[in-house]
């Protein structure tokens, strides 16, 4: 069985424009979620979604937007990028939500 | 105050040694316990699940003190493979996870 797959792996991108990261599930799995990862930290928690509606935000700003779609893929969508937005961007999947979650193997985002 | 807190290491441990390390949380409400490994530039992936009788998976120890709200986790007989930092994690009831800023573990020969 394939694991969380994240696409593009890298992506390089100028101030002022959008991105858009996919994510798709394991198999079976209908709980997604979205970090963020900075040099040095541990990653943040930015969206979950679970059958396809939103059941948590982090403290991030509304240029960040996610969907999840009926396949329990998911995107997420970043607009007007700026520099501090340069990081590995996250995807996990879980059966349902808290139990055990299982990371892709993430976007890493430079934004020159 | 963060969350989930984590001394951020390095600790440096011969091979063979035995090492451990905690974390504490914050909220009380937390329903979910685990320990992820990240090796650099990856992803993190799953180590253990901890629950508050205690676990353990081989050469890991991980335990978990609800009243006092820390997680601790012990490697024993650490293996050159062992160094990585790890991260430990709380959930709420819907499984936003909630990490710290990681331990750093450096296993020489």
């Amino acid at each position: 069985d394939a694991g969380v797959t994240q696409s593009p792996t890298h992506l390089i991108k100028t101030r002022g424009q959008h991105v858009t990261l996919r994510c798709s599930p394991i198999s079976g799995h209908k709980s997604v979620s979205w970090y963020q990862q900075v040099l040095g930290q541990g990653p943040q928690f930015i969206f979950q979604y679970y059958e396809k509606e939103e059941r948590g935000r982090g403290n991030f700003p509304d240029r960040f937007s996610a969907r999840q779609f009926p396949n329990y893929s998911s995107e997420l969508n970043v607009n007007a990028l700026l520099l501090g937005d340069s990081a590995l961007y996250l995807c996990a999947s879980s059966l349902v939500g808290n139990t055990e979650a299982f990371f892709g193997q993430g976007t890493r985002l430079t934004v020159v | 105050r963060k969350e989930v807190e984590q001394d951020p290491g390095p600790f440096n441990v011969p091979e063979g040694a035995t090492v451990a390390f905690n974390c504490t949380y914050s909220n009380s409400a937390s329903q979910s316990f685990f320990w992820y490994r990240q090796d650099c530039r990856k992803e993190p992936k799953l180590l253990m699940s901890v629950y508050s009788s205690g676990n353990e998976d081989g050469r890991f120890t991980a335990q978990l003190n609800r009243a006092s709200q820390y997680i601790s986790l012990l490697i024993r007989d650490s293996k050159l493979s062992d160094s990585a930092t790890y991260l430990c994690v709380v959930t709420d009831s819907w499984g936003k996870l909630q990490f710290g800023a990681g331990t750093q573990v450096v296993v020489t020969p």
